[in-house]
């Protein structure tokens, strides 16, 4: 079973769309992140939910928005797509916080046309 | 500001030596984490190395810090092609501030 997953794993979308992508693990884990990799491989922390609660939020535009149903949940919408917000979006989680080992999703490629 | 950079960027090997890559960060640290990221994959984690070790060994990896210079290394010895990859090393501050930041990465190339 993925213990991480994310869904869909390509998104090819016109600019000004809104998209969502989903992210579920099964490993029990108290906290949930969002992480933006760009074309040069750089990997930046979004968001991170623990338990439900919001407790990182990098300075992302808030057309993205981070939703956690429950703690095996955190998706993201992202309002009014520019061509910046290409990328790979990845997923990951941890068992408390964020100094534990962190469980990677394997990424989803949007792509804004 | 990135907090860390790895160095070399990219490195390619014959297959059966060792791959050594390092990693500088800015500033001070409460643990430090290696990841590999295959290519289109997500990251898994290698190795975790506290503030207050110095070196620590994981099967054919081998990863030592050095909190004075704010630099780690991260040794593979014995390669093997299934170790091409990209190689980020990851840090925290650990006491409220504890979100990872991400080095920029070495991709490894292990040629058979």
């Amino acid at each position: 079973d993925t213990a991480v997953s994310q869904t869909p794993k390509y998104l090819v979308t016109q600019m000004g769309n809104d998209k969502s992508i989903k992210c579920e693990q099964n490993l029990g884990h108290d906290t949930m992140y969002w992480y933006k990799q760009d074309s040069k491989k750089f990997l930046k922390i979004m968001f991170s939910y623990n338990n439900k609660e919001l407790i990182i939020n990098e300075t992302v535009p808030n057309r993205f928005s981070p939703k956690s149903p429950d703690k095996a949940h955190l998706n993201l919408h992202i309002n009014s797509l520019e061509l910046g917000d290409s990328a790979v979006y990845f997923c990951a989680s941890s068992l408390t916080g964020t100094t534990d080992t962190q469980y990677f999703g394997p990424g989803t490629r949007l792509t804004v046309l | 500001s990135q907090q860390g950079e790895e160095d070399p960027q990219a490195l390619s090997i014959q297959e059966g030596e060792n791959a050594t890559m390092n990693c500088s960060y800015k500033t001070s640290i409460n643990n430090l984490q290696w990841y590999r990221q295959n290519s289109g994959r997500g990251l898994v984690h290698l190795i975790l190395i506290r503030s207050n070790e110095r070196e620590k060994h994981s099967g054919r990896l081998r990863v030592t810090l050095d909190t004075s210079k704010k630099s780690s290394s991260l040794l593979i010895t014995a390669s093997r092609a299934a170790d091409t990859a990209s190689y980020f090393c990851a840090t925290d501050k650990g006491f409220g501030n504890e979100k990872l930041t991400f080095g920029t990465g070495t991709r490894l190339t292990i040629i058979p």
